[in-house]
């Protein structure tokens, strides 16, 4: 069955460092995938799309690539700031809309 | 100006009510989504619906039914609610099925006792 994993419940780190975090994939070749950035009581928020014919995606300090060999994502946030601090979650779909799929999420705390 | 909005916020209820969810976008988007997020906070679909017909329908209790009244509107009705349906439902939207950024409602709370 399909399975998705990120690399920890929870990440620390200091404020002004590169935040890295992992998305890692079994039994699935998905069309995209996605990053979503959750805070405390809300719904997921998009940050941005990778389909599996791209290696990169930027977006202001976001950076995301997607290696389909690996079957692995990576998400980095650069110079951190204490406002990022939230559960970011990475999701898998393919193109019909069939099979989305929601990774457990790592919820990252940026420390002053 | 909310996007996707839902109703109520909060619900609390006691074990075998039957219990609705209201949820609307206006973004004129042609898919919806329900989620269901437990106390792990593992997000999972349970239904997507496309121009009101049912697209995706996980394995979820019958006692789930979703009700599309027209392309704005998904909501959920649940039947005999059991202790372990209580959890945070999330309503999403889309353009369109596949590759497109869903849209999440805030969230419905819901504590069966």
């Amino acid at each position: 069955s399909q399975k998705i994993e990120q690399n920890s419940e929870a990440l620390n780190i200091q404020e002004g460092k590169t935040a890295t975090l992992t998305c890692n994939y079994t039994n699935y070749s998905p069309a995209y995938l996605q990053w979503y950035r959750q805070d405390p009581g809300r719904g997921p928020v998009f940050l941005l799309l990778i389909r599996e014919n791209e290696k990169e995606k930027r977006k202001e300090r976001l950076k995301v690539t997607f290696d389909t060999t690996l079957k692995q994502s990576l998400f980095h946030i650069t110079a951190s700031q204490p406002a990022d601090s939230a559960t970011y979650l990475c999701a898998l779909g393919d193109n019909y809309g069939q099979n989305f799929v929601f990774g457990p999420g790592t919820r990252l705390s940026v420390l002053p | 100006d909310t996007a996707v909005s839902q109703t109520p916020k909060y619900l609390v209820t006691q074990m075998g009510n039957d219990k609705s969810i209201k949820c609307e976008q206006n973004l004129g988007h042609d898919t919806m989504y329900w989620y269901k997020q437990d106390s792990k906070k593992f997000l999972k679909i349970m239904f997507s619906y496309n121009n009101k017909e049912l697209i995706i329908n996980e394995t979820v209790p019958n006692r789930f039914s979703p009700k599309s009244p027209d392309k704005a509107h998904l909501n959920l009705h649940i039947n005999s609610l059991e202790l372990g349906d209580s959890a945070v439902y999330f309503c999403a939207s889309s353009y369109r099925q596949g590759a497109e950024t869903q849209y999440f409602g805030p969230g419905t709370r819901l504590l069966v006792l």
